[in-house]
């Protein structure tokens, strides 16, 4: 069956390092592959995609990896700042649509 | 620029009740348009879509329904809801490019007691 496998434990980081989170699926192939961001009780904001033929996506402090060998992407944030506190999706087409994983918690404590 | 409304933010209603979520979005033509349902400690999880007025592809069986009477409206109904249709329920846009991504709106929290 299809996975899109993240992190369920939240991840905290002191205030100024590099937070990575990481995203794996299964029977997929996706052509692109996206990262949102969601804060509590709001909808997901659209961060960056990055295509099956890309290795390396950057937007500001954020950094994106896409393996399609492992299956991986991978999703940095540098210099983390408690405002980078927030839940990250990523999400994968297949079939045509969107699919989202279940998200990873990021905790920047100053 | 483009903006999505959803309302209403918050809703209780009693098992057995009907609903009617309503979705609008302004600064595009023709949009995609989507409707996700996130539980709590789950994914999003896709509930409707539409390429068109009047042409909806439903994901997931279930007591909800969706509509879409205007290009830019998007109506998810249930004519009797259950305990288990809660959830905070999202609405989403998209242009009809493939790997465009999704603009969603502020959700609205639904409690059925």
């Amino acid at each position: 069956s299809q996975k899109i496998e993240q992190n369920s434990e939240a991840l905290n980081i002191q205030e100024g390092k590099t937070a990575t989170l990481t995203c794996n699926y299964t029977n997929y192939s996706p052509a692109y592959l996206q990262w949102y961001r969601q804060d509590p009780g709001r909808g997901p904001v659209f961060l960056l995609l990055i295509r099956e033929n890309e290795k390396e996506k950057r937007k500001e402090r954020l950094k994106v990896t896409f393996d399609t060998t492992l299956k991986q992407s991978l999703f940095h944030i540098t210099a983390s700042q408690p405002a980078d506190s927030a839940t990250y999706l990523c999400a994968l087409e297949g079939n045509n649509r969107l699919a989202f994983g279940k998200g990873n918690q990021v905790v920047v404590i100053p | 620029s483009q903006t999505i409304h959803q309302w209403p933010a918050t809703l209780v209603q009693p098992v057995g009740s009907p609903l009617s979520l309503e979705c609008t979005v302004e600064g595009t033509s023709n949009p995609n348009l989507y409707w996700y349902r996130q539980a709590a400690g789950r994914g999003l999880q896709l509930l409707f879509y539409s390429v068109g007025i009047g042409q909806i592809s439903s994901e997931v069986p279930q007591n909800l329904s969706a509509s879409r009477p205007q290009d830019r409206q998007f109506i998810l109904s249930s004519k009797k809801l259950l305990l288990s249709d809660s959830g905070f329920y999202l609405c989403a846009w998209s242009s009809w490019t493939g790997d465009s991504p999704l603009h969603f709106g502020n959700g609205t929290r639904l409690t059925v007691t």
